[in-house]
């Protein structure tokens, strides 16, 4: 298994500004996503985080609005830009740990509210 | 293109009752069968999964799954609910040779006294 964390926890932002949301895991992984959970939905896939190179996004979500990094096998990022009131949900950090490992462990989540 | 259909949003049960909750999935490839657990104001855990082999798969806090091809459902039940077993609940797959999850719409499980 993976333990992951992600910070912050929670946050409030204005209208118009970007929030940073850090996923950091405690062991090497082979790979990372980010999903959103908009309220009372279930979880949809922004992007995959890819080391050392541009994430892959779903369709929908552009790295525009939802720029990732992966500078190494343990930690990435997501920021959330010029943020609207629709942008407020739950994002979700995730892995899979090797290539043996067919489930994907899920980070408790940053619970994001635009006003 | 996968999809996952939850056929409840939401079910209430009395404590000690049994349960099912419905997961039903279309898919062109063989797929990956997973069931998660989301209590209030946390992540997500794994409850079981279903990779190959025995169509009965059991998972933590006393759940099991039937996978049936035929039907393409991956039902989740438990004969005996508890207070604390009150969460949502997704079923998600996976297409073999991908990474990606799908989740389904989730079930909001109530469980009452």
């Amino acid at each position: 298994s993976a333990v992951i964390s992600q910070k912050p926890s929670r946050d409030i932002c204005q209208r118009g500004t970007s929030l940073t949301i850090q996923c950091q895991v405690d062991s090497q992984v082979t790979m990372m996503f980010w999903y959103r959970q908009q309220p009372g939905q279930s979880l949809t896939l922004i992007a995959t985080a890819n080391q050392g190179s541009e994430a892959t996004y779903e369709s929908g979500f552009v790295i525009d609005k939802f720029p990732i990094s992966r500078p190494n096998l343990t930690f990435s990022t997501l920021t959330v830009s010029n943020m609207s009131p629709e942008d407020s949900s739950i994002y979700l950090c995730s892995v899979v740990p090797n290539e043996v490992v067919y489930e994907q462990y899920f980070g408790p989540g940053t619970r994001l509210t635009v006003t | 293109a996968q999809s996952v259909t939850q056929l409840d949003s939401q079910v209430p049960v009395f404590e000690e009752a049994p349960v099912e909750l419905r997961c039903n999935y279309s898919s062109s490839v063989s797929v990956y069968l997973f069931w998660y657990v989301q209590y209030p104001n946390q992540g997500l855990q794994l409850l079981l999964k279903y990779l190959s082999g025995s169509t009965l798969v059991k998972g933590i806090n006393g759940f099991e799954a039937e996978f049936n091809k035929s039907q393409t459902s991956f039902h989740l039940r438990k004969p005996s609910v508890h207070i604390s077993d009150t969460a949502e609940y997704f079923c998600a797959v996976r297409p073999q040779g991908a990474q990606k999850l799908v989740f389904g719409q989730g079930t909001r499980l109530t469980i009452n006294p």
